[in-house]
């Protein structure tokens, strides 16, 4: 079954509100990847973190990877129209090579 | 923006045709992969390659085939379209230089089975 969930599956905010998707993997991740993929578009890289309970930012857009290294976040402050979209959390799994396993992804709408 | 190119944008077929999707990249990376998605859904892996010669099957079973000859090159094949192949089929690559890599990613290919 799937190794990697994201809650929630839908989000729609109002801009302006902040934003939150959540990552979780069965087994411990080497890493923990993040991607955008726009409407109509193809997954773009965003960030890695690679050590436990680090945090990254990127303007508006925090990310995090637990403690142990089996969970992760992506906080958007603010939302703006353009953060319309769907996020991809992606690890590499404890065990697994060196495959990718992409996450369930995160589809978010902000209204005006 | 990566260079990695994918033929045709959109396709649109009938049943039992054969058909090629084309992937290319220019950046010399070893690694390539073929992932399915329905539109908004997760990405499922379907075939993967670590170099030329080289190719596996990804987690989601597929009827489709892919070949590396060379490694800027990593077609996958329909033999019989069905209308269950409906969806976008995404290539992406990665330098391979270990558990840190990047997966750019391609344009995708939309295909339609009717």
């Amino acid at each position: 079954g799937q190794q990697v969930m994201q809650i929630p599956q839908y989000q729609h905010v109002q801009e302006g509100e902040d934003f939150t998707t959540y990552c979780n993997s069965s087994t411990t991740l080497s890493n923990i990847q993040w991607y955008k993929q726009r409407p109509g578009g193809h997954p773009v890289f965003l960030i890695q973190l690679v050590k436990s309970g680090e945090v990254k930012k990127q303007k508006r857009l925090t990310f995090q990877f637990g403690e142990a290294k089996k969970n992760s976040s992506l906080h958007i402050t603010a939302t703006q129209t353009t953060d319309v979209g769907t996020y991809f959390c992606a690890g590499i799994l404890t065990g697994g090579g060196n495959k990718l396993t992409f996450g369930t992804g995160t589809q978010l709408k902000v209204e005006l | 923006e990566a260079d990695i190119y994918q033929t045709p944008r959109y396709l649109v077929i009938g049943t039992g045709k054969k058909i090629t999707l084309e992937c290319s990249q220019t950046m010399g990376h070893d690694k390539m992969y073929w992932y399915q998605q329905d539109p908004g859904m997760e990405l499922h892996l379907i075939h993967y390659s670590y170099g030329v010669n080289s190719t596996e099957k990804g987690d989601l079973s597929s009827e489709s085939t892919v070949s590396r000859i060379r490694t800027e090159h990593f077609p996958l094949t329909l033999e019989s379209a069905r209308p269950s192949h409906t969806s976008q089929y995404l290539c992406a690559s990665t330098l391979g230089t270990g558990l840190t890599d990047t997966q750019y990613f391609g344009p995708g290919t939309r295909l339609t089975v009717l």
